[in-house]
């Protein structure tokens, strides 16, 4: 059975780094795309950017210059670097693992940027 | 890619059907004969789930009362009598590119 279990920290000033990390059991990371996805109540659903299980990335243009997205296999998880936030960063935060015609998605994390 | 969905907001009996729309900026066909336009509902407190994929195909275990239909642009997710366990708010989103793209939604409530 897949699980996702994402943490991280929850609360972040203004220019610092968000940093989410998704631990995933249960799966293989082979044929699969290692997802960011946020939802924030002023621009619903946001797609992050992407990972496979060989390090090749995709990223939103519109958060391209400060995302990164890494994956480690042999630790079984995948993580999100986001810089410089700001509160529009500010959003519930989910890892999802998608496949050709499946998306699983884990819990989500409220991640709050607040001064 | 811009995903419109309409209504906002949609109240229903149960027992009666309900529609949402979604349509997209640019065509969502594939050269494999599938349009890449996926359905989710994001139950009260819970994370989205999958509903249908490739426009009209139910995910394994969704009942069949959800039904999608549309291609191109133009795109309706129908369900057939609504049941109280299907409140939540209703996304499509195309995955024909990257980045993928959500529609705004559509809260369906009970009336």
């Amino acid at each position: 059975q897949v699980q996702l279990q994402q943490w991280g920290a929850g609360v972040l000033k203004p220019s610092e780094t968000l940093s989410l990390t998704c631990d995933v059991s249960g799966s293989s990371f082979i044929g699969y795309y290692w997802t960011w996805i946020r939802q924030s109540p002023g621009k619903g659903l946001e797609w992050i950017g992407e990972v496979n299980h060989s390090g090749d990335t995709n990223y939103n243009p519109s958060l391209k210059s400060r995302v990164t997205i890494s994956v480690d296999t042999s630790e079984k998880q995948f993580s999100l670097k986001l810089s410089s936030v700001t509160a529009a960063d500010t959003a519930v935060y989910y890892c999802v693992r998608v496949g050709l015609v499946s998306f699983f998605w884990g819990r989500g994390a409220l991640v709050t940027v607040s001064s | 890619i811009v995903m419109t969905q309409s209504p906002l907001s949609l109240p229903v009996t149960p027992g009666e059907p309900a529609s949402i729309s979604c349509r997209s900026s640019q065509s969502l066909l594939q050269n494999d004969g599938h349009s890449y336009l996926d359905w989710f509902l994001q139950k009260p407190g819970q994370s989205p789930q999958l509903l249908i994929y490739w426009s009209s195909n139910r995910v394994s275990g969704v009942p069949d009362r959800f039904n999608g239909s549309g291609s191109g642009t133009d795109f309706t997710l129908k369900i057939s009598r609504v049941e109280t366990e299907d409140v939540g708010v209703y996304y499509c989103m195309q995955s024909l590119q990257t980045p993928l793209t959500f529609g705004g939604g559509t809260k369906v409530e009970i009336k």
